[in-house]
């Protein structure tokens, strides 16, 4: 069965820093995945999608990588503001199915 | 353009007590999901419609049913609720069933005492 865990379940750092989320998954037959953030109180919005064929995507200070040998992806953020002080989960397409991670609540000190 | 509509935002039930859930989308998707988020839990498939006039039961269907009214509405419905249901439910569409990106509505909020 696949499970996809993201540590840590929390994060704070200053404002400017780069910083790395981390998502694992447990068996590497997947679709895609795809990262979202999720602010207190609303719904999920789509980061990016990595399709299995790709080893990255990037969007603006985001970048997301991939690496289904070992069941690992990356979202990269660089110079952290405190907007995006938010909730990121990632998720696994498998089975015509998203399962999801946990999701790492992020904070950015100002 | 709304994108995916969810009501209510908020409803608190009795156990035993029966509700449903609206969704809409407005993007001409042809696939619809709901989900439920615990704390603590990521996300959880209860139900999803890869198409009009489809249904197919998710990660944790017991105690749920949907509707797939038309293209555009999914509806969840609790026929008798409990304790156990308490949590943020979210409805999202996605223009097919697989391999592309889901939207999202802002949820419903639902308290079982």
């Amino acid at each position: 069965k696949q499970e996809v865990t993201q540590i840590p379940a929390a994060l704070s750092v200053p404002e400017g820093e780069n910083l790395v989320l981390n998502c694992s998954f447990t068996d590497s037959a997947i679709y895609n995945l795809q990262w979202f953030r999720q602010d207190p109180g609303k719904g999920l919005t789509s980061l990016l999608l990595i399709q299995s064929s790709q080893r990255e995507q990037t969007s603006g200070r985001l970048n997301a990588s991939l690496d289904k040998s070992s069941g690992r992806s990356t979202l990269y953020i660089a110079a952290s503001q405190p907007g995006d002080s938010a909730t990121y989960l990632c998720a696994v397409e498998s089975n015509y199915q998203l399962i999801w991670g946990a999701g790492t609540k992020l904070i950015i000190k100002p | 353009n709304a994108g995916v509509t969810q009501t209510p935002k908020f409803q608190v039930l009795k156990t035993g007590q029966s509700m449903t859930l609206q969704c809409a989308q407005d993007m001409n998707h042809n696939s619809m999901y709901w989900y439920r988020q615990d704390p603590g839990m990521g996300l959880r498939l209860i139900y999803y419609s890869a198409s009009e006039g489809t249904t197919d039961k998710g990660e944790v269907p017991n105690g749920y049913n949907v509707s797939r009214l038309n293209k555009r509405e999914f509806s969840l419905r609790l026929e008798s609720a409990a304790p156990s249901q308490t949590s943020v439910y979210f409805c999202a569409s996605s223009t097919r069933h697989q391999g592309y990106e889901q939207f999202f509505g802002p949820g419903t909020r639902l308290t079982v005492l």
